[in-house]
């Protein structure tokens, strides 16, 4: 079956844009997780739903960052007024159910802000 | 706080070579710990995980066993190939919440022919 994917694969802003990133998780899976990958790092978590409600954004690193997943399926990845340190690639996961389910991954948004 | 410390890369072996990447952890409670690896222009893919101490996960000839005692989920493969030539990510999660994965820097493996 589909895997996770990611669009767009790769997105250039200027700093102080708007940018939405889109994933899609694998169907019927009810877990998604958005984590950050920097150059030359590990993913950092940033922020996981369960359904339609984020049950933990304790990794969003400030109120520019927010995600929504209106109907349980798909989630956008919204960063406001964006910053040259927001360059990034931007990974998404989904599971069954959560808890200790593997993690699928999408191949990620390299986002570049000039 | 939870984290997880991976032997600095990069790694370059010749082809058969004996394969240790060494991982170390910090935890609260009782983690479950992966290893992810991601090939050349692919997304990360499970690799391998062990969820209690002393299982052991193994997977494409790979296998890291997970050690309680030394807080550690060395990888090792006995001959490595070409096609082993990847980034490979150390990796846990604790059993609360979300269960987010606290990932290890990477380490950037090269295998010569």
């Amino acid at each position: 079956g589909a895997g996770v994917s990611q669009t767009p694969s790769n997105k250039v802003t200027e700093k102080g844009k708007y940018v939405e990133l889109r994933c899609d998780p694998i169907s019927g899976h009810t877990a998604l997780y958005w984590y950050r990958q920097s150059l030359g790092q590990g993913p950092e978590f940033l922020i996981y739903f369960q359904g339609t409600g984020a049950a933990d954004d304790s990794g969003l690193p400030n109120d520019r960052f927010f995600a929504v997943r209106p109907e349980g399926s798909v989630s956008t990845l919204k960063i406001q007024r964006t910053e040259r340190g927001d360059s990034a690639v931007y990974l998404c996961a989904s599971s069954p159910l959560g808890g200790r389910d593997t993690q699928y991954f999408g191949p990620g948004t390299r986002l570049t802000v000039l | 706080g939870n984290s997880v410390t991976q032997m600095e890369g990069p790694v370059t072996l010749s082809e058969e070579a004996f394969l240790t990447i060494n991982c170390t952890y910090t935890a609260t409670g009782y983690p479950s710990l992966f290893w992810y690896v991601q090939y050349p222009g692919e997304g990360l893919q499970l690799l391998l995980k062990a969820t209690k101490a002393d299982d052991k996960g193994s997977n494409k000839g790979f296998e890291a066993t997970y050690r309680k005692e030394t807080t550690s989920f060395h990888l090792e493969k006995g001959s490595v190939q070409v096609s082993d030539s990847a980034v490979y990510f150390c990796a846990l999660t604790v059993p609360q919440g979300a269960q987010k994965l606290v990932f290890g820097q990477g380490t950037r493996l090269t295998i010569n022919p």
